[in-house]
């Protein structure tokens, strides 16, 4: 079986841009969940969406939105980037909102 | 609020020998999860162990153990025979019901050869 794989890996942008990173849920996975990582610190949890609707959201403000598409993958965008959202995105899938989490690899995003 | 604690930024074992990092959270739920997860330089999360808090029986994998205190809201998580691939960051999480895992700050672990 596939894994979850995160595009792209590395990402550079400037303050106030928009940015969308991606997720491949593993095949059969209907729930897909994206943390944030900051340097230093332990992932904290953006949201959550199970069968294409968000199904949990952390404390994050609304420029964070996110999208899930019936063929396991799944977008995660970013509007008017600030400095402190630099850090790295991590995506995780599950069969279900409680089952173990399966992470990918991450996207490392630079706002300067 | 719901919390996670790893008191120990780092830690630093022998080959072969023992392990124990630490973890104490903090949740109003009767019924939660807890994990540790290990996440090598190749920043991949990867699940270490799994425990049902309703289960009193400690969970094992392999050479990874937890000792999981309830009414002392603690789950350690020990690693016996450390290999050289154990050297990764572990990171302590609880799963309150919420769906929404909350992490530690995480503990950096190297095996030294």
């Amino acid at each position: 079986e596939t894994g979850v794989t995160q595009s792209p890996t590395h990402l550079i942008k400037t303050r106030g841009q928009q940015v969308t990173l991606r997720c491949s849920s593993q095949s059969g996975h209907n729930t897909v969940s994206w943390y944030q990582q900051a340097l230093g610190q332990g992932p904290q949890f953006i949201f959550q969406y199970y069968r294409e609707e968000e199904n949990g959201r952390g404390n994050f403000p609304p420029r964070f939105s996110g999208l899930q598409f019936p063929n396991y993958s799944s977008e995660l965008n970013v509007n008017a980037l600030e400095l402190d959202d630099s850090a790295l995105y991590l995506c995780a899938s599950s069969w279900s909102p409680g089952s173990p989490l399966h992470f990918g690899n991450g996207t490392r995003l630079t706002v300067t | 609020a719901q919390t996670v604690t790893q008191s120990q930024p780092e830690m630093s074992v022998q080959e072969a020998e023992t392990v124990t990092l630490s973890c104490t959270y903090d949740t109003s739920e009767s019924n939660y999860y807890l994990f540790w997860y290990k996440q090598p330089p190749s920043r991949q999360m990867i699940l270490v162990i799994r425990q049902e808090a309703y289960k009193q029986q400690n969970a094992t994998e392999n050479r990874f153990s937890v000792n999981f205190q309830k009414a002392a809201k603690s789950f350690s998580l020990k690693i016996s025979d450390s290999q050289l691939g154990d050297t990764a960051m572990y990171f302590c999480a609880s799963e309150p019901g919420t769906y929404k895992y909350i992490f530690g700050t995480g503990t950096r672990l190297k095996v030294l050869a």
